[in-house]
């Protein structure tokens, strides 16, 4: 069965460093998801992205952040200065129309020391 | 505004005994609602999604509008059903984004 997969799978970085993630939906969905989990607390929504431009964002996704699929199989996530705060795990998720469910790739642990 | 509520952050059950974890949501509009599971290290899964109406692993959930409430049960509870379960909401018939509850693990035991 084909699944979304994230690369790294666990990143280390320093604070004001750029990081990038990166993410390979299923090859036949057409909408994509970041969402993150701060430890200890809830799985919260980034960002989605449909026929290459954001569909939706929440206020976490401010100017530090951008998404692109930078080719026909991946989606990235860039954090362009991090911060402590942004240590979380991250998820991307993409979806099948019109069953609309969200398929999620394992997640990437990122740490900013 | 969305908002899905887990009042449970552990809920411990002996082997054979019934599960109900409990989810609540507050949505406007026509809302779809799920049940995520997170195995130890593994990716978020769906369970089951209130449309389907399916049985998945012997767990059932029923979408009560008038209580705002998608409350996932099991009647005998099995010691791989320990994992971390996530309510979640998103609108109806859409692409759009998951809003999820905090989180209820489950813990069975023999």
């Amino acid at each position: 069965e084909p699944e979304v997969t994230q690369t790294p799978s666990h990143q280390v970085t320093q604070m004001g460093q750029e990081v990038i993630l990166r993410c390979v939906p299923i090859s036949n969905h057409l909408y994509f998801y970041w969402y993150r989990q701060i430890l200890g607390q809830k799985v919260e929504f980034l960002v989605s992205f449909y026929n290459n431009e954001i569909s939706e964002k929440s206020e976490i996704f401010d100017d530090q952040f951008s998404v692109e699929r930078p080719d026909g199989s991946n989606f990235t996530l860039k954090i362009r200065s991090t911060k402590l705060e942004d240590s979380a795990m991250y998820f991307c998720a993409s979806v099948y129309a019109p069953s609309y469910e969200q398929y999620f790739g394992p997640g990437t642990r990122l740490t900013v020391t | 505004a969305q908002r899905v509520t887990q009042p449970e952050k552990l809920l411990s059950v002996f082997k054979g005994a019934p599960v109900e974890l409990k989810c609540n949501y507050s949505y406007s509009g026509s809302p779809e609602l799920f049940w995520y599971v997170q195995y130890s290290r593994q990716r978020l899964q769906l369970l089951l999604r209130h449309i389907s109406r399916e049985s998945i692993k012997g767990f059932t959930a029923d979408l009560n509008k008038g209580e705002t409430s998608f409350h996932l049960k099991k009647p005998f509870a099995q010691e791989e059903d320990s994992a971390m379960y996530y309510c979640a909401l998103t609108v109806a018939g859409t692409a759009s984004k998951l809003t999820f509850g905090t989180g209820t693990r489950l813990q069975v035991t023999l």
